[in-house]
C-alpha cells in the first residue's frame, strides 16, 4: 500500500478555504484516495474520495493532478466545527476487501 | 451517531486482568473491523471480518488478542493479561459496499 505524507498541523480562520496537500508518490493505478475527518474521542468519518481530476460533494473537494502523486483537499469556508484531524490515505476502493492504512494525519484548527 | 455502537466506552483495569470489547456494527453490514489508536497517532488497522470469518490480521495482533465475530453480527475484541502498552482507544468500524463507518470507540487504561 503506498505510503502518504501529510503536513501535521495547520492553522486557518473562520470563512477561509483551507487546502490540505498529501504526497503519495508511489500510487498504484488501481488506488484510489480517500480521506477521513476524526474529532476527539470519536472515530474517523469519511469525507470524500477519488481516483483522478475533481471530486465535489456537499463538503468538501478532491483535486487530483494527472500524475495522482498527489491530492488537495479542499474546504470551503471553513468553520470552528472543522476543526479535527485529517487522514489521507491510499489503497484500493472502499467497496473491495482491504485494510485501510492510516498515518498520522493534519491537525486543522480554525481560529475565530 | 454512525449506528455502529461500542461497549464499553471506557475501561480501567490492571495490569495482567483480561478485558472484552464488543462491537455492535450496522446491521446489514457484513464488513467489521478492529482498529487500536494511541493518543496523537492514526488508528491501526488491528483485524477484519467479512461476515463471521475473519479474513485478516495484524501483526500487532499479539496471542493475547483475539477477536470473534459469531453469526456475522456483534464482534467481541478480547485481550488477555493486559499490559501497560495496550492502553488505547479501541475502534470498530462496519461497512457493506464504500464507506467505513466508525463507533465512537473504547478507552482502555491499563494501570
Amino acid at each position: 500500500l503506498a505510503k502518504t505524507t501529510q503536513p501535521i498541523s495547520m492553522d486557518s480562520y473562520e470563512g477561509q478555504e483551507v487546502n490540505i496537500t498529501c504526497s503519495h508518490n508511489n500510487i498504484a493505478t488501481n488506488d484510489y484516495i480517500t480521506w477521513y475527518q476524526q474529532f476527539p474521542s470519536q472515530g474517523p468519518r469519511f469525507i470524500i474520495q477519488g481516483y483522478k481530476t475533481k471530486v465535489t460533494n456537499e463538503v468538501a473537494s478532491l483535486f487530483i493532478p494527472a500524475d495522482r502523486k498527489s491530492s488537495t483537499l479542499s474546504l470551503p469556508r471553513v468553520s470552528l466545527s472543522d476543526t479535527a484531524v485529517y487522514y489521507c490515505l491510499v489503497g484500493l476502493r472502499m467497496d473491495s476487501s482491504y485494510k485501510l492504512i492510516f498515518g498520522s494525519g493534519t491537525r486543522l484548527l480554525v481560529r475565530p | 451517531d454512525t449506528g455502529v455502537s461500542q461497549d464499553p466506552r471506557h475501561k480501567i483495569t490492571k495490569r495482567g486482568q483480561n478485558v472484552t470489547f464488543r462491537c455492535d456494527p450496522i446491521s446489514e453490514h457484513n464488513r467489521l473491523y478492529w482498529y487500536r489508536q494511541t493518543l496523537g497517532q492514526g488508528p491501526e488497522f488491528l483485524t477484519y471480518f467479512q461476515n463471521e470469518a475473519q479474513l485478516e490480521k495484524s501483526r500487532l495482533l499479539s496471542d493475547r488478542f483475539s477477536a470473534e465475530r459469531p453469526k456475522g453480527s456483534f464482534s467481541t475484541l478480547e485481550i488477555q493479561r493486559t499490559e501497560q502498552g495496550d492502553s488505547a482507544m479501541y475502534l470498530c468500524a462496519s461497512a457493506r459496499v464504500g464507506e467505513l463507518f466508525f463507533g465512537e470507540g473504547s478507552r482502555l487504561t491499563v494501570l
